[in-house]
């Protein structure tokens, strides 16, 4: 089945430092990548998606770029802020006509002040 | 709130008793979602609905775990004889079209302890 492998599993960064979390994927079918940013006790939140007719898009200081060849997506946070602190989670669809998501395993990013 | 709802926030349970999640979509989509979330993991599918047919249940652990969307809007995710490893985030998602590609918007979830 969908596999999605995310790291790295931590990272720390000072603030105005960019931030980068890779993730790869397992089924060529796939074709919806979103990102959701979670904290402690929180909903996951959808911060930004690429579809796979696009390579890069991007939402102010977040990015995200998309590799299908190599099957690997990231995403890229500028000018950190300690409010960027979160769990994030990349994810994919599977592609049976259902929209059902494969999450990797998240990345705590922390940003000090 | 044009938000996704769901009750109860928390759920304590002792082991053995049936325990019943609640989610409310955002007005008007048609597919909706539950993922089951340990500590420290990220969300694991569970089961989706077209409005009130529910089209995947694969990721549901056991027939101990009914998923039901009767009226194509709320839906309610029972678990019955509830055992220790059921503790965990239960989270609804829901999406406005009933194609592949489209965002899921998450409920702030249901905390599930078996005790």
């Amino acid at each position: 089945g969908e596999n999605v492998e995310q790291h790295p599993s931590t990272l720390s960064v000072q603030e105005g430092d960019s931030a980068v979390i890779k993730c790869t994927y397992s089924d060529s079918a796939s074709n919806y990548f979103p990102w959701y940013k979670q904290e402690l006790g929180k909903r996951p939140q959808l911060i930004i998606d690429i579809r796979s007719n696009v390579g890069e898009k991007k939402d102010q200081r977040i990015a995200v770029t998309l590799n299908k060849t190599a099957k690997h997506f990231s995403l890229h946070i500028t000018e950190t802020q300690p409010e960027d602190s979160a769990v994030y989670f990349c994810a994919a669809n599977l592609e049976t006509g259902f929209q059902k998501l494969v999450f990797g395993t998240g990345t705590r990013l922390l940003v000090s002040p | 709130g044009a938000g996704v709802s769901q009750s109860p926030r928390y759920k304590v349970a002792k082991r053995g008793q049936d325990v019943a999640l609640r989610c409310d979509p955002i007005s008007g989509h048609v597919s909706l979602f539950w993922y089951q979330q340990a500590l420290g993991q990220g969300p694991e599918f569970l089961t989706y609905f077209q409005n009130e047919a529910q089209l995947d249940k694969s990721g549901l652990p056991s027939d101990r775990f009914f998923a039901e969307r009767p009226e194509g809007s709320v839906s309610t995710l029972k678990i019955q004889r509830t055992q220790q490893e059921d503790s965990a985030v239960y989270l609804c998602a829901s999406s406005p079209r009933d194609i592949s590609n489209q965002p899921q918007h998450f409920g702030d979830g249901t905390r599930l302890s078996i005790l």
